[in-house]
This record gives structure tokens, sequence and C-alpha cells, in this order.
């Protein structure tokens, strides 16, 4: 499957711990996103990579979360001090240059926080 | 205030029945996108509509983009029970590549 890949598909966690989750774009993509999808609600834009670099943050990204893309292919979502508003389906994407809006989605991963 | 308002928010209809899905802004986008979720998923693209007054059919689905490229529509003809599912509008200002998307209308085509 070369599609994008999302791990773990589901994260239960205790108020206070640090979760990382990990996306895999596909190939030959060089954009790559993060959004956050809380139940009844479109995805919200955390922030996006072009290559290594992160080019936009959204201010729902507090200074709890961090995103890196090291080498321009895969990336890490890590949240720490995790709250129970953490609660919800974090969805990465990729898309490749000039074909700015076509994102191709994981399936997302899935974090509770009891 | 959310940028693109999407309308209905729940569309219950039965199979056989047309529909259409509203997505309106006050702004202007470069292009706009229609996605499709279904739960435990994430969405896949449907289409993207770039010029204004544009219109793209895709099987039984039929996108429009408004001439001031503000606002877009979405119309299903003969709905199937397949095509229950979350459908959302998603577009990109001008000098962004982010992707900003509506709440979504959750359709239900019962059989």
């Amino acid at each position: 499957d070369t599609g994008v890949s999302q791990d773990p598909r589901h994260k239960i966690t205790k108020r206070g711990q640090n979760v990382t989750f990990r996306c895999d774009p596909i190939s030959e993509h060089n954009r790559l996103y993060w959004y956050r999808q809380t139940l009844g609600q479109g995805p919200e834009f955390l922030t996006y990579f072009q290559n290594e670099a992160q080019l936009e943050k959204s201010r729902l990204l507090s200074d709890r979360f961090s995103a890196e893309r090291p080498k321009g292919s895969f990336s890490t979502l890590e949240i720490q001090r995790t709250e129970q508003g953490d609660s919800a389906m974090y969805l990465c994407a990729s898309s490749s240059r000039g074909r700015a809006g076509e994102l191709f989605f994981g399936e997302g991963s899935r974090l509770t926080v009891l | 205030t959310q940028l693109l308002e999407q309308s209905p928010q729940f569309l219950s209809i039965q199979e056989g029945e047309n529909l259409t899905v509203y997505c309106n802004s006050s702004s202007v986008f470069s292009s706009l996108q229609w996605y499709r979720q279904e739960p435990g998923e994430g969405p896949v693209l449907l289409v993207t509509v770039v010029t204004g007054g544009e219109v793209k059919k895709l099987k039984r689905l039929t996108f429009q983009f408004g001439d001031a490229r503000k606002d877009s529509s979405l119309h299903i003809t003969a709905a199937q029970p397949g095509d229950t599912g979350l459908y959302l509008c998603a577009g990109v200002r001008g000098g962004s590549e982010k992707l900003v998307f509506g709440k979504g209308t959750k359709l239900t085509v019962n059989p």
C-alpha cells in the first residue's frame, strides 16, 4: 500500500502523559499536513511542512504540541502533558507541489485521554 | 468564526431522492474541494474546482463553484445508501497552502 500511513491507529493514555504519533506520507509528496478532528466537526488545521521546513502553525498548536519532519520524509506529532481536551482524531495528509488543496489523508490516529 | 459554512449539517433521505449541500463563505478561494469521509477513516478527495462558475460532474454528483469563488454546492441525483457519509467542503485562499474545512454535512441515505 503506497498511501499515507499513520501509527498508532488508537492510543489511550492518562492525563499528563506524553504521546507521539507518526505519519509516513506518499513518498513523492513534499508537503505534509497535520489536522485534528473532533466529533461532529470538520478537520482543523494544525501545521504543515514543505520538505523538512515547518511553514505554518495554527494557534491551536499550543506549546505542548510539537511536530517534526526531520528528513523531509516521515513526520511525528508529539503532545506533552496530555489533557482530556486533547482527545480527538489526529489526521495526517500529504500532497504534491502545485496541487494545493488536493490532500491524501491517512486513516488517522485516535487519541483518548482519560 | 467558521470560514466555510456548510448547510444542512444533517440530512436523512430515502434512496432515490435528490439532494443539494451548500458551502458558503465571505472569503474568496483560489480553489475549493469536496471530500467524503466515512467513520474511522480519513477524508477522501472527490473533486477540485478552481474557476468561478465551473461545474464538474462525477457520475451522480454535480459540483458547482460560485461565480465569485466564495461558495459551492454539491448535488446528488438518485441517492443510494452507498452515498452515506460526511461531506466536507474545503478551500485554499490565494497565497496560502493551508486547506481549511467546513464542519461537514452528515448524509444518511436509507434503503
